[in-house]
Parts: structure tokens; C-alpha cells; sequence
């Protein structure tokens, strides 16, 4: 079945410096990626929806130049937080969509600590 | 932004147990509903899919019913064991995915 690597698993950082997180999709080609948020005991929340080739995306109250999205090829999308701080701590999962079959496949997230 | 409402909050059943867990959504462009399962500090694995031209999809433990007209759909898990044990979410897709509250469930031996 469809696989998408997510990295790092889990990233420490000091507030104020900039973290990458990597999204493959590893046996497809995914054109549209996702990432989402998720705070614990809450639900995932759509951050932004990313095209290869094309900007990002971003939902209402995302700053999209604080989460950098680049989206360079068919199977990598990053999600960069810039100037972290304690408040962006969270869990990122990031999402690819496949067209055939239909199907969204989920990497296994990212747990982001600032400190 | 959440546009899948997701019911109830919490459920614990017995073990052998149903537990049901309820969805309602608006957005009528809705046209792929999935159902996750989630532990902690993982991502969300796919359990189970439909499309609204169909009422009913059953795989092996796991069904779906779609109410197309009332815009709802719900996930029965027939045969609870412990290791259900997880937060589901609903969610629902047109040109990206929305996700439900989420449903901690608990099935105690």
C-alpha cells in the first residue's frame, strides 16, 4: 500500500530557530499534499494544502511566513517553522493524496518541542 | 474550521461491546468519508471509506452507514476488544480533508 515518511519523528528546538520537517510519499507520486496541526487531546486541523510546483495554500489564521511550505516535487513537501516559539509545540502530521486509487495516506508526525 | 461534527466526546464499552460513534456534515461537495484510528504520539491509519452513492460498507469488524439525505454517517464496531482502544475521527474530503472532533474510546476487558 501507499507509504508516506515523515521527519523527523520527534524535534526538540530552542525558541527562535527554525525547524524542517520532511513529507515522502515513498511508491507514489502525490500532487497535492497536506499538513495539519494537531494540539493534544484535540482534533487535526488543516494548516495549509500544497501543490507541487505551486505555492501553498494556507487556512484562515496560518501565517504562511512563519510555516514555510515548499512543495518542490512530485513526492517531497517540507513544512518549515520559522522562529518557533513554546506556543507552536504541537504534533504536525503532514498528508499526500493519491489519485489512483483515491485515498489520503497519513505520514506518522512530527512532535515539535520548543524550548 | 471544523466542519464534520463528531459525537460522542467519549465511549467506553465492554469487552464483545458495540460502540457507535456519530457524524453530521454540511458541506454537500463532501464526497469521500473516511474513518481513522489513532493512538497516541501516531499518526491517523485508515480504518474504513465511503462514498455517499452508497449506504452501507462493512469491512471485516468495521461498518459504515451513510445517510446521504440527513448528511450523517456513523462507524459501528462490532466485536469490541481492548486493543480498539483509540481516539477515532471522522472526517470527510472534496478538495482536502476535514477531520471531526475525535472519540476517545476505551473497551475494558
Amino acid at each position: 500500500g501507499a507509504v508516506v515518511s515523515q521527519h523527523p519523528s520527534r524535534v526538540i528546538c530552542k525558541s527562535g530557530t527554525s525547524v524542517k520537517i520532511e513529507c515522502r510519499s515513498l511508491d507514489f507520486q502525490a500532487t497535492t499534499m497536506f499538513w495539519y496541526r494537531q494540539f493534544p487531546k484535540q482534533s487535526l486541523m488543516l494548516m495549509a494544502t500544497s501543490n507541487e510546483g505551486s505555492k501553498a495554500t494556507y487556512e484562515q489564521g496560518v501565517e504562511k511566513d512563519k510555516f514555510l511550505i515548499n512543495h518542490a516535487s512530485l513526492t517531497l513537501s517540507t513544512l518549515t517553522v520559522t522562529s518557533a516559539h513554546p506556543e507552536d509545540s504541537s504534533f504536525y502530521i503532514c498528508s499526500a493524496r493519491e489519485i489512483k486509487p483515491y485515498g489520503y495516506t497519513f505520514g506518522s508526525g512530527t512532535r515539535l518541542t520548543v524550548v | 474550521q471544523q466542519q464534520v461534527k463528531q459525537s460522542p466526546q467519549s465511549l467506553i464499552v465492554q469487552k464483545g461491546g458495540i460502540p457507535i460513534i456519530n457524524c453530521a456534515y454540511e458541506n454537500t461537495a463532501f464526497d469521500y468519508f473516511p474513518w481513522y484510528q489513532q493512538f497516541p504520539g501516531k499518526g491517523p491509519a485508515l480504518l474504513i471509506a465511503i462514498r455517499p452513492d452508497v449506504s452501507e460498507k462493512k469491512e471485516g469488524r468495521f461498518t459504515i452507514s451513510f445517510n446521504k439525505s440527513a448528511k450523517q454517517f456513523s462507524l459501528h464496531i462490532m466485536d469490541s476488544q481492548p486493543g480498539d482502544s483509540a481516539t477515532y475521527f471522522c472526517a470527510a474530503s472534496s478538495d482536502d480533508m476535514r477531520f471531526g472532533a475525535g472519540t476517545r474510546l476505551t473497551v475494558k476487558p
